[in-house]
């Protein structure tokens, strides 16, 4: 399976534990987006990495929340010290250049803070 | 700030009742609009993508069109397989953009 791939698929977390959210982007892939989707709402972009780069990182909170994408591996999004309200599906896309879209999304990541 | 609304936001058919849903949207110049479907638990995953108005495009059941302000997702003599969530994004801007989502509507097809 060449798609989007994101493990793992269900997470749980006590609250003030750290949640680790990886993305592997499709084959030939180096864009990397990710995007939340809280209960009755839409998806909502968060950051969108290249490889070694940050380039927009306008829809991620600024507290406890991080992510990268290294040279070598896959896309990690790290929340720190979480809470109930970071409960939400976390979705990862990938493109294979700057300014051609997202289409493609992996199967998402089901974070659960108790 | 660029909007998408979709409507409505459920919609229950009788198998082989066709029907449409629809994605309005305010952009400061659109680049492409994207259809989804989204099942219970899982991602995204993708359909279509438009770019310009009086575009249309097909799948099996399903046809989108594109106007100015608004876009169609027509879907033909449905089955309870069609049931699913469907998302509406769009992209605007110029040089990279990422996608702006409506909250979806949820289609539930029954025998």
């Amino acid at each position: 399976n060449a798609g989007v791939m994101q493990n793992p698929r269900h997470l749980v977390r006590r609250r003030g534990q750290e949640a680790r959210l990886r993305c592997s982007p499709m084959k030939g892939h180096s864009h990397v987006y990710w995007y939340r989707q809280l209960p009755e709402e839409g998806l909502k972009f968060m950051v969108y990495l290249q490889k070694e780069n940050i380039i927009d990182e306008s829809g991620m909170p600024k507290e406890r929340f991080s992510a990268e994408f290294p040279k070598e591996g896959p896309s990690i999004l790290r929340i720190q010290q979480v809470v109930r309200g970071d409960s939400a599906a976390y979705f990862c896309a990938s493109s294979p250049a700057r300014g051609v879209p997202e289409a493609f999304f992996g199967q998402g990541t089901r974070l659960t803070v108790v | 700030e660029d909007q998408v609304t979709q409507s409505p936001e459920a919609l229950r058919l009788q198998e082989g009742e066709s029907s449409s849903l629809n994605c309005s949207y305010t952009v400061s110049g659109l680049r492409g609009l994207f259809w989804y479907r989204q099942d219970p638990g899982k991602g995204p995953e993708f359909l279509f993508t438009l770019y310009s108005a009086g575009e249309e495009k097909e799948k099996e059941r399903l046809k989108a069109t594109l106007t100015k302000k608004e876009s169609f997702l027509h879907i033909t003599a449905p089955k309870p397989e069609d049931s699913a969530t469907y998302l509406c994004a769009v992209q605007a801007g110029s040089g990279y953009s990422t996608l702006t989502f409506g909250k979806g509507t949820m289609l539930l097809v029954s025998p």
